[in-house]
């Protein structure tokens, strides 16, 4: 198994212009989750799914459209991109929660500059 | 912010020595977790500790939750230089989406 993959590794963006980042998961698992990774921050949930054709927003999602047209891959999309997110981007995902949570499993991460 | 604090910022110690490190966090927990994150790679799950729980070992590796002091440690014994990285705590709040709050990190450093 590939676990979660994320494409593309990295990227240089000028302000204004667009992309979607792509990340599979070929574990069959339900939840999918976006995060950016800036120095001294942790991560920060940008956008989450709990199942195929469902997202919602997490702590930071201004400038950001996700989509989950399948259930093993989660899109994240910038419209008009900003150098403020300028980030290491992570896609993650898990199991169903269940009663006591579950671990989420990380792909390698995406490094995007806009200029 | 809700992010969890985690302290050191950063540890160095000599191969050999064990290294601890602490998370602090804001708001009641269903469980929480620990993650470490290799330079430029991802985030790999280490273990995680349920709210009913105060005490977790897998391997090397040995947690504590004190849920009363909103804490916890996370102690490596015996390192080495591969348990060079960043350590993440993660907090999960409960609820059906399996979100986590992560907090800042400590980078570990281990001499050898």
């Amino acid at each position: 198994n590939a676990g979660v993959t994320q494409t593309p590794k990295f990227r240089v963006l000028k302000t204004g212009q667009s992309m979607t980042l792509l990340c599979a998961q070929d574990m069959n698992h339900e939840y999918m989750y976006w995060y950016r990774q800036d120095p001294g921050m942790g991560l920060r949930l940008i956008h989450y799914s709990v199942g195929e054709g469902t997202t919602a927003k997490g702590e930071v999602p201004d400038g950001y459209n996700v989509s989950r047209l399948k259930k093993q891959n989660f899109l994240l999309g910038l419209e008009s991109a900003a150098p403020s997110q300028t980030s290491v981007y992570f896609c993650a995902s898990s199991r169903l929660a269940g009663l006591n949570g579950n671990e989420q499993f990380f792909g390698p991460g995406t490094r995007l500059t806009v200029l | 912010s809700q992010q969890g604090e985690e302290d050191p910022q950063a540890l160095s110690i000599q191969e050999g020595e064990n290294a601890t490190m602490n998370c602090s966090y804001k708001t009641s927990i269903n469980n929480l977790q620990w993650y470490r994150q290799n330079s430029g790679r991802g985030l790999v799950h280490l273990i995680l500790i349920r709210s009913n729980e105060r005490e977790k070992h897998s391997g090397r590796l040995r947690v504590t939750l004190d849920t009363s002091k909103k804490s916890s440690s996370l102690l490596i014994t015996a390192s080495r230089a591969a348990d060079t990285a960043s350590y993440f705590c993660a907090t999960a709040h409960g609820g059906a989406t399996n979100k986590l709050i992560f907090g800042t990190g400590t980078l570990l450093a281990v001499q050898p």
